[in-house]
């Protein structure tokens, strides 16, 4: 068990730039979410997969932002023409299958900054 | 809609006291409650999910109590040291494949 990995660990870029992070999950782990955490917040709910299927998505997740699983293994995430206030932390999670009570496995995320 | 909260925001103790870090939710439904610790700059680690059928759970020094009915978590650190300075974070889970909705996390400062 390597944990949750996340890449890179921090973006910088201007305004208007487009931005991708990887989540590599837990080996085995067929849920997957993306969280997005602001400074003294907890973190908000983007979406969640399981398996390669997006399964749902936050209203916060805007036209400008997009998640792919291509197979049902590392996770990437995507925000076009980005903002001021996409200036947060990025984390994803994953979580064993069954239904069961196995708790959310955090990566360290992603700190976007937008300048 | 689901809201957590954890009051108060912050918390300074002096180094082996016995303390409470509470979590309210409105929604009784849930299907587990996850605490959480986050270094600053850092993910989160899980410390203990407690069931919806469950009253607690223990782990070492932390032992978190949960009352459904009543939408109240609470977290017991005892003997508390330096090293245990971070914030803590509650979530509630609606569904075994549910999102987790979050506190805003109570900060806290142990004293040497």
């Amino acid at each position: 068990d390597t944990g949750v990995s996340q890449n890179p660990r921090h973006k910088i870029t201007k305004r208007g730039q487009n931005v991708t992070f990887r989540c590599d999950p837990i080996s085995e782990h067929n849920r997957l979410y993306w969280y997005r955490q602001t400074l003294g917040q907890g973190p908000e709910f983007l979406t969640y997969f399981q398996n390669e299927a997006q399964l749902e998505k936050s209203r916060l997740l805007s036209d400008r932002f997009s998640a792919e699983r291509p197979k049902g293994s590392f996770s990437t995430l995507e925000i076009q023409r980005t903002e001021q206030g996409d200036s947060a932390m990025y984390l994803c999670a994953s979580r064993a299958p069954g239904e069961g009570n196995q708790p959310q496995h955090f990566g360290d995320g992603t700190r976007l900054s937008i300048l | 809609k689901q809201e957590v909260t954890q009051i108060p925001a912050a918390l300074s103790v002096p180094e082996g006291e016995n303390l409470v870090l509470n979590c309210s939710f409105t929604d009784s439904a849930i299907y587990n409650l996850q605490w959480f610790r986050q270094d600053p700059g850092k993910g989160l680690t899980s410390l203990l999910l407690i069931q919806s059928s469950q009253r607690e759970q223990t782990s070492g020094r932390l032992n978190a109590s949960l009352d459904k009915s009543s939408g109240r978590s609470t977290l017991y650190i005892a003997a508390s040291q330096p090293g245990d300075s971070a914030t803590y974070l509650c979530a509630v889970s609606s569904g075994a494949n549910s999102k987790l909705t979050f506190g805003k996390g109570i900060t806290l400062s142990v004293r040497p």
